[in-house]
This record gives structure tokens, sequence and C-alpha cells, in this order.
């Protein structure tokens, strides 16, 4: 079965600290892989999208990697802000599907 | 450009009633999704329109149904809610259901069903 499996289910951590955020899936073949930023009481909206060649993409502050050997991700935030606690959400892409398999999501809140 | 929007926000519903979730897009893409999203659980997918005139089943269908009269619109019906239907439920929109377009959400409707 198709599952994606993020870690922690969440993290407290600092203003200015990095942080990484864990996924493992087991989604065999893929298309892609994205992750999601949801702040509370909003809809989730795309960070970075890999394919499964690529094994990192960078977006600001945010940077995601890829091992399709080992069918992980991690997204790494560097020098987190107030602005930066919300759920991240890992999405698989099955290849050939049309139906993205969701992780739980972490939950990330950055203290001042 | 409002990209998707949902309506109600938020709903309380005495189980039984008849409720219908308003979804709206504004960037003519042809695919559409509805999906609900529970504590401790990833989204999951509802139905699903490819086009315009055309609806699928995902991953928990039953109790809701759809319809895809145009573009722009996908409502999301409850005949008869029950309490297990208490959800924040999400619509979201993409150029093609293919995998690799991106999936933009709405913000929500929080769904209560007592």
């Amino acid at each position: 079965k198709n599952q994606v499996e993020q870690s922690p289910q969440s993290l407290i951590i600092l203003e200015g600290k990095n942080c990484t955020l864990q996924c493992n899936y087991t989604v065999s073949p893929f298309s892609n892989l994205r992750w999601y930023k949801q702040d509370t009481g909003r809809g989730p909206v795309s960070l970075t999208i890999m394919t499964f060649s690529e094994n990192t993409k960078s977006n600001g502050r945010y940077t995601a990697t890829l091992d399709a050997d080992t069918k992980q991700s991690s997204l790494h935030i560097t020098a987190s802000q107030l602005s930066d606690s919300a759920s991240y959400i890992c999405v698989v892409s099955p290849r050939g599907g049309n139906k993205l398999v969701f992780g739980a999501g972490t939950i990330l809140r950055v203290k001042s | 450009i409002a990209g998707i929007t949902q309506a109600p926000t938020s709903q309380i519903l005495a189980a039984g009633r008849r409720m219908t979730l308003r979804c709206t897009q504004d960037m003519r893409h042809n695919a559409m999704y509805w999906y609900r999203q529970d504590l401790g659980l990833g989204l999951r997918l509802i139905h699903y329109s490819n086009t315009a005139g055309t609806t699928g089943k995902g991953e928990v269908p039953d109790g809701y149904s759809v319809s895809r009269a145009n573009t722009d619109d996908f409502p999301l019906t409850l005949a008869s809610a029950v309490p297990s239907q208490t959800s924040v439920y999400f619509c979201a929109s993409s150029e093609e259901t293919s995998g690799g377009h991106e999936q933009f959400f709405g913000p929500g409707t929080r769904l209560t069903v007592l």
C-alpha cells in the first residue's frame, strides 16, 4: 500500500534555529515529491517539488532533499522565523496515477 | 484573482440534514478535487473531476456526492450528514489530473455534525 510517514509529529524550536523534518514513503514508482506548508486555518501551499531524478531543491530558507534509493526526503528550514510556524506536509505523486498520497504532516512551532 | 474560494467557512449541522459545500475556482483548471482533513491523518481524497462533466471516486467517497456542471464549480453534497463526517474539507484544483501539476487548495470549510 502506498504510504507516506512523517516525523516528528510535532516540533518546537527557538526563533533563528535550524530544523529538519523527515518524510519516508513507500510509493513506487513515483513521479514527484512535494512539500506543502499549511498555516493554521488555511489550505496547503506548495513549497518545493522534486522529480524522482532530482535530489535537492531550494526555496529561500527551505531546502528539500530526496534520496530515491532509500525512499526518504527531508525539509530543512534555516534561520527559522515566527512565520514558519505551520504544518508541513510531504506529498508523493505515483507515476502514472492522478491520486496524491499525503503524509499526516509535522506541526512546527517557532518560539521567540 | 481569487484562486479558489469555498463556502461556508464553517458550519454546525444536525445529523441527518443535507448540506452542500461550495467550491469555485477562477483559474480555468480542468481538474478539481475534494479532500477531508482529520487530526493525525493525511488529506484523504473524497471525489475528483478530471474535467467538466466527469467525476470519479476517491479514497473515502461514501456518504458524499459531487457534480461538475461547468469548469469553475465543484460542489460537494452530504445527503444525510453523520457525526463521522465532522472534519475540515478542502477543495483543490490543478491544470490537469496528472501528478506533475500542482494542486492549489482553497481555504477550507470546517464542518461539525452533531
